[in-house]
């Protein structure tokens, strides 16, 4: 069975600091590592897709990082602000795509 | 551009009751999902549908059934509803691994 492991559960991070938090998942048949921002009573919006080992990708204060070999992803936040207190999803894809159980950022004004 | 719409929105349903989640896309995606979402689970995928006329089970596909109608649409079946399958369902579609997801579905089996 796939495990997709991510840290730490839950999050509490002061407005205006940066945070990173993990994506662990298994190392080999690996396609692409997926990030989603989940917003309480909203749906999953896709943030990134990487496929490279040593992939960073960018979008505006938010970016990530892929490391395949050894099978994580990290996921950081500069300046962080209210808006970016959600839930970040990572997911796996091989033949089959499984999520983890998330990380749930709380800014502290 | 409605993206993903789900129908209906709620549900309550009693044990060995049967329903239909319906899934529409309005933007031309060949890949579809549904997925639930439990309390300390996270999102686990039920059936996929990569293109129009194929659909192949996902990690949890016990008591479930469903049909990739046209391009657009993919519905949900539960053909005996089961407490066990109270949960929130989302349905997404996919395109360049970016997946799309709906509001979701909150059912409660009685």
């Amino acid at each position: 069975i796939l495990n997709v492991e991510q840290s730490p559960q839950s999050l509490h991070v002061q407005e205006g600091d940066s945070t990173n938090f993990t994506c662990s998942f298994p190392s080999s048949n690996f396609y692409a590592l997926h990030w989603y921002r989940w917003e309480t009573a909203k749906s999953p919006e896709a943030l990134f897709v990487m496929t490279l080992n040593g992939d960073e990708k960018k979008k505006g204060r938010i970016s990530a990082t892929l490391n395949t070999k050894e099978g994580y992803s990290y996921l950081y936040i500069k300046g962080s602000q209210p808006e970016d207190s959600a839930t970040y999803l990572c997911a796996f894809r091989d033949d089959k795509i499984i999520f983890g159980k998330g990380t749930r950022l709380h800014i502290l004004p | 551009n409605a993206g993903v719409t789900q129908t209906p929105k709620f549900q309550v349903l009693k044990t060995g009751q049967s329903m239909t989640l319906q899934c529409a896309q309005d933007m031309n995606h060949n890949s579809m999902y549904w997925y639930r979402q439990d309390p300390g689970m996270g999102l686990r995928l039920i059936y996929y549908s990569a293109s129009e006329g194929t659909t192949d089970k996902g990690e949890v596909p016990n008591g479930y059934n469903v049909s990739r109608l046209n391009k657009r649409e993919f519905s949900l079946r539960l053909e005996s509803a089961a407490p066990s399958q109270t949960s929130v369902y989302f349905c997404a579609s996919s395109v360049k691994g970016y997946q799309y997801f709906g509001p979701g579905t909150r059912l409660t089996v009685t």
